[in-house]
């Protein structure tokens, strides 16, 4: 079956311009997680959906960052206002419940 | 604050040799440990993973060893094969709050020379 997939998988933008990223789990997966893989870092979390829970967006970085899953499905992680520092690659995984995360290919933002 | 700490930060090693990574932890409500592989241009995958319960796991070449009173896991590769280098990265999640978000530490550039 298909993998967790990530589109774009690279995005150039100008700083102060508004981004979108998207994500599609594996199909059925009730979980969908978004991570952050700065330059020699470790990847770091941003926010997390599980069925229709309230999502846990502890590790969003300011209020710029948002994120909303449609549908228990799809998910867009929204960076309005890019900055340089949001230069990264953005990873997301989905998992069932209390299972493995399984991670898409991410997409590498450059913010100029 | 680095819940995750990993050591070390690149490491070179001969085939057929036996790399070591290891990983600190702080948060004692950590109970899953995860090692994730990620090659170049893709996602991390997960390799292995270990509970607190046991002290050891091992897959295939394999091995996680956890020392839960030191709040230390190290992962170790038998055997090591050229295909094995890789990035690895060691985390920890805290599953028994229902929240299984993972917090990963700096992670590893492997390298395996023929």
């Amino acid at each position: 079956g298909a993998g967790v997939s990530q589109s774009p998988s690279n995005k150039v933008t100008e700083k102060g311009k508004d981004v979108e990223l998207r994500c599609d789990p594996i199909s059925g997966h009730t979980a969908l997680y978004w991570y952050r893989q700065s330059l020699g870092q470790g990847l770091e979390f941003l926010i997390y959906f599980q069925g229709n829970s309230a999502p846990d967006k502890s590790g969003l970085p300011s209020d710029r960052f948002s994120a909303e899953r449609t549908g228990g499905s799809v998910s867009t992680l929204t960076i309005q206002r890019t900055q340089q520092e949001d230069s990264a690659v953005y990873l997301c995984a989905s998992s069932p419940q209390g299972g493995e995360q399984f991670f898409g290919p991410g997409t590498r933002l450059t913010v100029l | 604050q680095q819940q995750v700490k990993q050591s070390p930060q690149s490491l070179i090693v001969q085939k057929g040799g036996i790399p070591i990574i290891n990983c600190a932890y702080e948060n004692t409500a950590f109970d899953y440990f995860p090692w994730y592989q990620q090659f170049p241009g893709k996602g991390p995958a997960l390799l292995i993973a270990i509970r607190p319960d046991v002290s050891e796991k091992k897959e295939g070449r394999f091995t996680i060893s956890f020392n839960k009173s030191a709040k230390q896991f190290s992962l170790h590769i038998m055997d090591s094969q050229p295909g094995d280098s890789a990035t690895y990265f060691c985390a920890a999640s805290n599953r028994g709050f229902g929240n299984e978000k993972l917090t990963f530490g700096t992670g590893t550039r492997l390298t395996i020379i023929p």
